[in-house]
């Protein structure tokens, strides 16, 4: 089957870095992206993983490990606005409309 | 730019009554198209996808379907709502193609079933 296995809570102060995990088992895979939701708001898209190593943006660095099918989001000098839920996926398949398997999600809690 | 409208934001519904749930897309042509469900506090359920018009993928067996009228137009339906139905609906949209693919979404609609 099908499996994306993510802490289901974790809790940082301001200003500190934090990594979410994701291990992934899945019958394909062409990449691990992660995705942010807000409370009540719309997921939105943070980043992209097909190949092994590290890919940063700003704030936030993303990692690949397919030999592990691990991956992790790493979220540097935290602000409470990153207080969110936090969203792995992997890509199965190539011609399968791009369609994604989610997590089951990260609740972030950042505290001052 | 793209944008993607999903509405209503917020509907109640009696159990056993229809529904109707519309998204559309624009700014863009040919998007491959999703609509998931959330529960409270879970992950992204997919229910269908489309990769164009009249072309639907069921990923979960249920009450509901879906329909893909016009390029840029999704639209979620049930004949008969049951009470396992409530939930936070999301529609999106993404770029065909492989490689880096984000999925953008909609706002969602909040169905809550009576």
């Amino acid at each position: 089957g099908q499996s994306l296995e993510q802490p289901s809570e974790v809790t940082a102060v301001e200003g500190a870095i934090v990594q979410i995990n994701c291990t992934y088992q899945t019958s394909g895979f062409y990449g691990l992206s992660w995705y942010q939701q807000h409370d009540g708001g719309a997921p939105t898209f943070l980043s992209y993983n097909a190949l092994d190593g590290l890919e940063e943006t700003g704030r936030f660095s993303s990692f690949l490990s397919r030999s592990d099918s691990y991956g992790y989001l790493l979220l540097q000098e935290l602000q409470m606005k990153d207080s969110a839920s936090y969203f792995c996926a992997v890509r199965e398949g190539y011609n399968q409309g791009g369609k994604l398997i989610f997590g089951q999600g990260t609740e972030l809690s950042v505290k001052p | 730019s793209q944008t993607i409208h999903q509405w209503p934001a917020t509907l109640v519904q009696p159990v056993g009554s229809p529904l109707s749930l519309e998204c559309t897309v624009e700014g863009t042509s040919n998007p491959n198209l999703y609509w998931y469900r959330q529960a409270a506090g879970r992950g992204l359920q997919l229910l269908f996808y489309s990769v164009g018009i009249g072309q639907i993928s069921s990923e979960v067996p249920q009450n509901l379907s879906a329909s893909r009228p016009q390029d840029r137009q999704f639209i979620l339906s049930s004949k008969k709502l049951l009470l396992s139905d409530s939930g936070f609906y999301l529609c999106a949209w993404s770029e065909t193609g492989y490689g880096t693919q984000p999925q953008h979404f909609g706002d969602g609609t909040r169905l809550s079933i009576l």
